[in-house]
């Protein structure tokens, strides 16, 4: 059975500061992995999809990373602002059928 | 529509009652899934369907949970006999095809039951 962890559960930073979130994987045999951002109250926004033959991701600045053979992924944010904010999660589907089985997510907060 | 859309976005019951969850997804989207979250917890994945079936049913918590989707479109999660357990935001999510691309949520339907 899959299981994504993501740890710590919330972190506070100064805006500015570059930073990097975790995420684990028990089954490395995955079919991609997406991290997602979630605002208090709302749904799910895709930030970045990566697939198993890829290595990583870039979009403005964030760029994901994805070690099958560790199970691990990492989102860098570069710079961080106050409107990064919100709680981050990562998601891993093993197979084109499957459901995606998310982390608990991690709740981020960048201090002006 | 431009997006997923789920309605109601909000919904208080009774315990006991039945309630009707609906999922309006992206249009040509074939896949469309079920999530629970809970407070302070993870997503919690219900269902999935590719068209009008349902491959993977295996999250639904209990037999008072059933989900239909119809025309390929729509999809209706309904709860029966309502209990406080089962507060949670339920969000939609629907997808092009079959799991390579990007998958996008709903705002979600947030449930109180009383």
């Amino acid at each position: 059975k899959q299981e994504v962890t993501q740890i710590p559960a919330a972190l506070s930073v100064p805006e500015g500061e570059n930073l990097v979130l975790n995420c684990s994987f028990t089954d490395s045999a995955i079919y991609n992995l997406q991290w997602f951002r979630q605002d208090p109250g709302k749904g799910l926004t895709s930030l970045l999809l990566i697939q198993s033959s890829q290595r990583e991701q870039t979009s403005g600045r964030l760029n994901a990373s994805l070690d099958k053979s560790s199970g691990r992924s990492t989102l860098y944010i570069a710079a961080s602002q106050p409107g990064d904010s919100a709680t981050y999660l990562c998601a891993v589907r093993t197979g084109a059928n499957s459901k995606l089985t998310f982390g608990k997510g991690i709740t981020l907060s960048v201090r002006p | 529509g431009a997006g997923v859309s789920q309605s109601p976005s909000n919904k208080v019951t009774e315990k006991g009652k039945d309630v009707e969850l609906r999922c309006d997804p992206i249009s040509g989207h074939t896949a469309l899934y079920w999530y629970r979250q809970s407070l302070g917890q993870g997503l919690e994945f219900l269902i999935y369907f590719q068209g009008n079936s349902a491959p993977d049913k295996s999250g639904l918590p209990s037999d008072r949970f059933s989900a239909e989707r119809t025309g390929g479109s729509v999809s209706t999660l309904t709860i029966q006999r309502t209990q406080q357990e089962d507060s949670a935001v339920y969000l939609c999510a629907s997808s092009p095809d079959r799991g390579g691309n990007t998958i996008y949520f709903g705002e979600g339907s947030w449930l109180t039951v009383v």
